[in-house]
């Protein structure tokens, strides 16, 4: 299966800061990853699809890229709602696998 | 709106079995495969595979394939996660998630497997 590994495991980040999330596929899986948002005793909320395509409603300070292997998730001025568990998801090969997560924490 | 409401928390002994609900309404449920993904108290996202709802074709990822069932009651827009002979380590909230993408999750059902 496909190891998607995230990096960093977590992050200190300040209100307003431009934050920089990275997963890595194990393989080439094309476009196919999500990103996922998850605060403490909720469910998951997707961010992005098709590595790049924002979900209806989420805010333009959210932005995706990437293509293979190399995977990005930019908040570009952090707010403290951001503070979550951000998760990658591939679904390029079967069966779909999940990165470990990134927590965002305040400095 | 789109909504999946899941059935509420079990607590429950090793080697019992459970049933857990994911009821659809807001959309047409055929419309989207069903997704299941497990979250082990403090950790990560698990994917633990899907349902066909237009088939009913179940498919489960390697670490689900023994003691874990999904069906479906199309008539009533609901998907079920059955696991059997219930162990310590499926403590756990499970999710369930129509997509993909995953765009409408469950609440998510906290299981508690305890002797």
């Amino acid at each position: 299966e496909t190891v998607m590994t995230q990096s960093p495991t977590s992050m200190s980040t300040s209100i307003g800061e431009r934050v920089t999330l990275n997963c890595k596929a194990s393989q080439s899986v094309g476009i196919n990853v999500d990103w996922y948002q998850q605060t403490p005793g909720q469910s998951p909320k997707l961010l992005i699809y098709g590595a790049s395509n924002r979900h209806t409603g989420v805010p333009d300070r959210f932005t995706g890229s990437g293509f293979g292997r190399d995977f990005t998730l930019t908040i570009s001025n952090m707010e403290a709602e951001d503070l979550a568990v951000y998760y990658c998801l591939q679904y390029g090969s079967i069966p779909p696998t999940f990165g470990g997560g990134t927590k965002l924490e305040l400095k | 709106q789109i909504q999946l409401v899941q059935s509420g928390p079990e607590l429950k002994k090793p080697g019992e079995s459970l049933k857990i609900s994911c009821k659809a309404s807001g959309y047409t449920f055929t419309d989207y495969a069903m997704q299941w993904v497990k979250q082990a108290p403090g950790k990560g996202l698990q994917y633990m595979g899907w349902i066909n709802t237009q088939t009913g074709k179940p498919t489960y990822a390697d670490d689900f394939k023994e003691r874990f069932v999904f069906s479906l009651e199309t008539s009533a827009s609901t998907a079920y996660l059955q696991i059997n002979n219930l162990k310590n380590e499926d403590t756990a909230t499970y999710f369930c998630a129509s997509g993909p993408p995953f765009a409408y999750w469950g609440q998510g059902t906290l299981v508690t497997v305890s002797s």
